[in-house]
């Protein structure tokens, strides 16, 4: 079936710098992509969404890429900060139904060393 | 305003046995998605419940059942545990209605371990 995948399972970086997390996503009929962290233990935490009608979403230090000619979301952090280590899944609502339900990538687990 | 929560936070079975897993929606959400999550992997998508109903089921047996109540507060049954069913159980609310959004909230979820 289709799904969302991530490019990279780990990603070290140090503090400071910035972080770019990649996603390659295989539904062309997805119109809304979410980035979620997950902190171990706890639930995935909503970070930033991006609809299709779009190509770029700017947050607080993060930004949202989507280029939809080559399936690919990325995740920019800027200034990365050790609370930033964490796991980071994109995730699609590609369902034809209408309804909102997610298909997660595996993930990247994120380092950060100050 | 309370997020989402469920329970239990912990729990241990035995094969074989039943569990009852509970949750709780954002306040103003009226719609409940579940999530497995096995260790080391994205979420996958058990069903989601509206208006009482389960209205959207992924690729899970049906020794995966829920219900949802009038205070749009939700379960999750699963009959006949397996070892393959340890995993974290996260609950997802987001408003379904008339011009509902895509945005879905998490809880903590519920680790699930089968012995």
């Amino acid at each position: 079936g289709e799904s969302v995948g991530l490019h990279l399972p780990t990603l070290s970086v140090q503090e400071g710098d910035n972080s770019i997390i990649n996603c390659a996503y295989s539904n062309s009929a997805s119109d809304y992509f979410i980035w979620y962290k997950q902190e171990s233990g706890k639930g995935p935490q909503f970070i930033i969404d991006i609809r299709s009608n779009m190509d770029k979403r700017q947050g607080q230090r993060v930004t949202v890429l989507l280029n939809k000619t080559v399936k690919h979301l990325s995740l920019q952090i800027a200034a990365t900060q050790p609370g930033d280590s964490a796991v980071y899944f994109c995730a699609e609502n590609g369902d034809s139904s209408g309804y909102s339900t997610l298909t997660f990538g595996k993930g990247t687990m994120l380092l950060v060393s100050p | 305003d309370a997020g989402v929560t469920q329970s239990p936070t912990h729990l241990i079975k035995t094969r074989g046995q039943q569990v009852t897993l509970r949750c709780s929606p954002k306040s103003g959400h009226d719609t409940v998605s579940w999530y497995q999550q096995a260790l080391g992997q994205g979420p996958q998508f058990i069903f989601q419940y509206y208006e009482e109903e389960e209205r959207q089921r992924g690729n899970f047996p049906d020794r995966f059942s829920g219900h949802q109540f009038p205070n749009y507060s939700s379960e999750l049954n699963v009959n006949a545990l397996l070892l393959g069913d340890s995993a974290l159980y996260l609950c997802a609310s987001s408003f379904g209605g008339p011009g509902g959004q895509d945005e879905q909230y998490f809880g903590p979820g519920t680790r699930l371990t089968v012995t």
